[in-house]
């Protein structure tokens, strides 16, 4: 039972324009949420976190946005750009869990 | 910057092959973890170690297991490979704490083929 949920196997974005990544999870445990970003060949790379404190955390052109009520949280690129092409991995923790739960990933795509 | 280092980028091993996966970290972190990456499920832990000879079983341990003689190194035994372990493995480590304040470092992987 995949605790973490990226519905979106893919989502295809023209350069310039906002590019939005979905997870949804169901163990109200999780209280510290991740986003990792992967290109082909190489590891996964931490890209911005959020605490179940917040609802909003926003570095550079990335900002992720969390809803605790409807168990959900989100990734906005903004302006998308050609290098953001990658696959994106949501990642949830429990309170004084020792490991991440992924979900299964969305491939992004920007076009330019 | 923290380097994981995973020593083989490629492997093809045959049915029944007993295959050893290395993994080396350089910044004195305590916790380490193996993960395999399949389409669509995404990563799925196999094994972690939070100290020098502790290990802890994942999500999906049947037909691995693991060895952490020191602290920088964890490696990942398959112990008679089979084909539904054709994979992405990914090693990974990070400090104690939380993911928060330190988030898991990843190798760049090893892409493993049993045929």
């Amino acid at each position: 039972d995949q605790q973490v949920k990226q519905n979106s196997p893919s989502l295809s974005v023209q350069e310039g324009r906002i590019s939005i990544l979905n997870c949804d999870y169901t163990n109200s445990m999780f209280d510290y949420f991740l986003w990792y970003k992967k290109y082909p060949a190489e590891g996964p790379t931490f890209l911005i976190s959020i605490s179940s404190i917040k609802d909003k955390n926003e570095d550079g052109r990335f900002t992720v946005f969390l809803n605790k009520s409807a168990k959900h949280l989100s990734l906005h690129i903004v302006p998308s750009q050609p290098g953001d092409s990658a696959v994106y991995f949501c990642a949830a923790n429990y309170l004084y869990g020792n490991k991440l739960v992924f979900g299964a990933g969305t491939i992004l795509r920007v076009k330019s | 910057d923290v380097k994981v280092t995973q020593s083989s980028r490629y492997l093809v091993k045959r049915t029944g092959e007993k295959v050893f996966l290395e993994c080396v970290q350089d910044m004195d972190h305590e916790n380490m973890f193996w993960y395999r990456q399949d389409p669509g499920l995404g990563l799925r832990l196999i094994y972690f170690s939070y100290d020098v000879k502790m290990k802890e079983k994942g999500d999906i341990p049947e037909g691995y297991s693991v060895s952490r003689e020191k602290k920088e190194r964890f490696s990942l035994i398959l112990e008679s490979a089979s084909t539904n372990q054709t994979s992405m493995y990914l090693c990974a480590s990070y400090h104690t704490g939380r993911y928060g304040s330190s988030p898991l470092h990843f190798g760049n992987g090893t892409r493993l083929t049993v045929t």
